[in-house]
């Protein structure tokens, strides 16, 4: 079946301006998550949604970033007012919600922010 | 705190070269440990999940095993198509489903 799938791949923009990145999860899970990866490092966590509620939010680096979903469906993670720094990929995972679930993650976003 | 170490941060091996790469983790309480291949440009592949100390799953030329305070991914007679990045993550026993990740080993297997 299909996978987890982000869009879009790859987003340049200039400092200031603001992002939006989309994840579509395997149909029938109920649990959502988003990462950072910068460059040569690990998968640092942004956000955890369980069907359209966030209970972890701990993440997000700043009031800049924000998450939402709708049902168990489509999730957006906007970053407004981008700043270099910001730059990294997103990659975006989901597992169908029960204790010890494997994650799928999708290809993720690459943001460049110059 | 919890927390997941991952070493060496590069390996590069011959190709028939077995070797072994290790992920030491501190957390209040391991739900699960996890394995995972990223190829350059990919998202994370799931390769195996570890509940308990003593476990041990294999698939093809790996074999992953866990004790109380590490992992241990162990690569049999690697061939250059295992070449990619290794990362290994855990899931807290406690909350919600907050999972950390180490910082990876790239290995490179060459011919």
């Amino acid at each position: 079946g299909a996978g987890v799938s982000q869009s879009p791949s790859n987003k340049v923009t200039e400092k200031g301006k603001d992002v939006e990145l989309r994840c579509d999860p395997i149909s029938g899970h109920t649990a959502l998550y988003w990462y950072r990866q910068r460059l040569g490092q690990g998968l640092e966590f942004l956000i955890y949604f369980q069907g359209n509620s966030a209970p972890d939010k701990s993440g997000l680096p700043s009031d800049r970033f924000s998450a939402e979903r709708t049902g168990e469906s489509v999730s957006t993670l906007t970053i407004q007012r981008t700043q270099q720094e910001d730059s990294a990929v997103y990659l975006c995972a989901s597992s169908l919600g029960g204790p010890q679930e494997t994650q799928y993650f999708g290809p993720g976003t690459r943001l460049l922010v110059l | 705190e919890d927390q997941v170490t991952q070493s060496p941060e590069a390996l590069r091996l011959q190709e028939g070269e077995s070797s072994s790469l290790n992920c030491s983790y501190t957390v209040s309480g391991l739900r699960g440990l996890f394995w995972y291949r990223q190829d350059p440009g990919k998202g994370p592949e799931f390769l195996f999940t570890l509940y308990s100390a003593g476990e041990e799953k294999e698939k093809e030329r790996l074999k992953a095993t866990l004790t109380k305070k590490e992992s241990f991914l162990h690569i049999t007679a690697p061939k250059p198509e295992d070449s990619a990045t290794y990362l290994c993550a855990v899931q807290a026993n406690r909350g919600f489903n907050k999972f950390y990740f180490g910082s990876g080993t790239k290995l490179n297997v060459k011919p």
